[in-house]
C-alpha cells in the first residue's frame, strides 16, 4: 500500500532563504507524486506533480521538486522564500489504476522577516 | 479561475446528529471526491464519485456515510449519526477525469466539530 511521510511538522525560515521540504513515499512501483499547498482559509492548491520523465519538476510560485527513486523521496525546494509562502504543504502519492490520493501529514512553513 | 466551494466553513453538531456537508465542484469536472483530515493526522481519502455512482471508497467510508449529487451542481457528504471521532476537516475535490495524473482541485474545507 502507498504511504507518505513528511518528517518535518513545522519549519521556520527567514525571508529570502532557501527552502527544502522533505517527502518520502512508500510504493512498489513508480508512483504519481504531488505537492499541494494550503494557505489559511483556502483549499489545497497543486504546486507541481511528477509522473515520469525528467526527475526535476518545475511548479508554480517558483517551486521545484526532485524525484529520487533510490531514496524514495520527492523533496520540494525553493531558492528564495517569500513571506507569502507561509502555509501548510502537503505531499501526496497516487497510483496507476486508482484515482485517490494518499497524503502526508503536512509541513507548516513559517517565514520570518 | 473556477474553484471548488464548500459550505458551511464550520459546523458544530451533537453526537448522534446527522450532518450534510455541501460542495460545488468545478462545473465541467466529472469526478468528485471527499477527503478528511483529523487534527494532527494525515489527509485521508474517503470516497470518489463518478456518473452518479461511487467509484472508490476507503475503509473509513462505512455505512454511516453517504454521498449524493442531488442536482447538477452540488455534491454532498452525509454523516447519518455523528460520532466524536468524526470531528475533522472535510475536503471536497473535483477533477476533469478520474485518471491518477489528473489534478484534483480542492475546496477550502468544512471544519466539523462533534460534541
Amino acid at each position: 500500500a502507498q504511504s507518505v511521510t513528511q518528517p518535518d511538522i513545522h519549519i521556520t525560515v527567514s525571508e529570502g532563504a532557501s527552502l527544502e521540504l522533505r517527502c518520502n513515499y512508500s510504493y512498489g512501483a513508480t508512483p504519481y507524486l504531488f505537492w499541494y499547498v494550503q494557505s489559511p482559509g483556502q483549499g489545497l492548491q497543486l504546486l507541481l506533480k511528477y509522473f515520469s520523465g525528467d526527475t526535476l519538476v518545475q511548479g508554480i510560485k517558483g517551486f521545484e521538486a526532485e524525484f529520487k527513486r533510490s531514496q524514495s523521496s520527492f523533496n520540494l525546494r525553493k531558492p528564495s522564500v517569500h513571506w507569502s509562502d507561509a502555509a501548510e504543504y502537503f505531499c501526496a502519492v497516487g497510483a496507476p489504476g486508482a484515482n485517490n490520493l494518499f497524503f502526508g501529514t503536512g509541513t507548516r512553513l513559517t517565514v520570518i522577516p | 479561475e473556477p474553484e471548488v466551494t464548500q459550505t458551511p466553513s464550520h459546523q458544530v453538531t451533537q453526537m448522534g446528529q446527522e450532518v450534510i456537508l455541501r460542495c460545488v465542484p468545478i462545473s465541467n469536472h466529472l469526478y468528485f471526491y471527499w477527503y478528511r483530515q483529523i487534527l494532527g493526522q494525515k489527509v485521508e481519502f474517503l470516497v470518489s464519485f463518478y456518473n452518479n455512482e461511487i467509484s472508490e471508497k476507503s475503509e473509513i467510508f462505512d455505512d454511516q456515510f453517504s454521498v449524493e449529487r442531488p442536482d447538477g451542481s452540488n455534491f454532498t457528504l452525509k454523516i447519518r449519526s455523528t460520532k466524536l471521532e468524526d470531528s475533522a476537516m472535510y475536503f471536497c475535490a473535483s477533477s476533469p477525469f478520474g485518471t491518477p495524473q489528473e489534478t484534483q482541485y480542492f475546496g477550502p474545507g468544512t471544519r466539523l466539530l462533534v460534541l
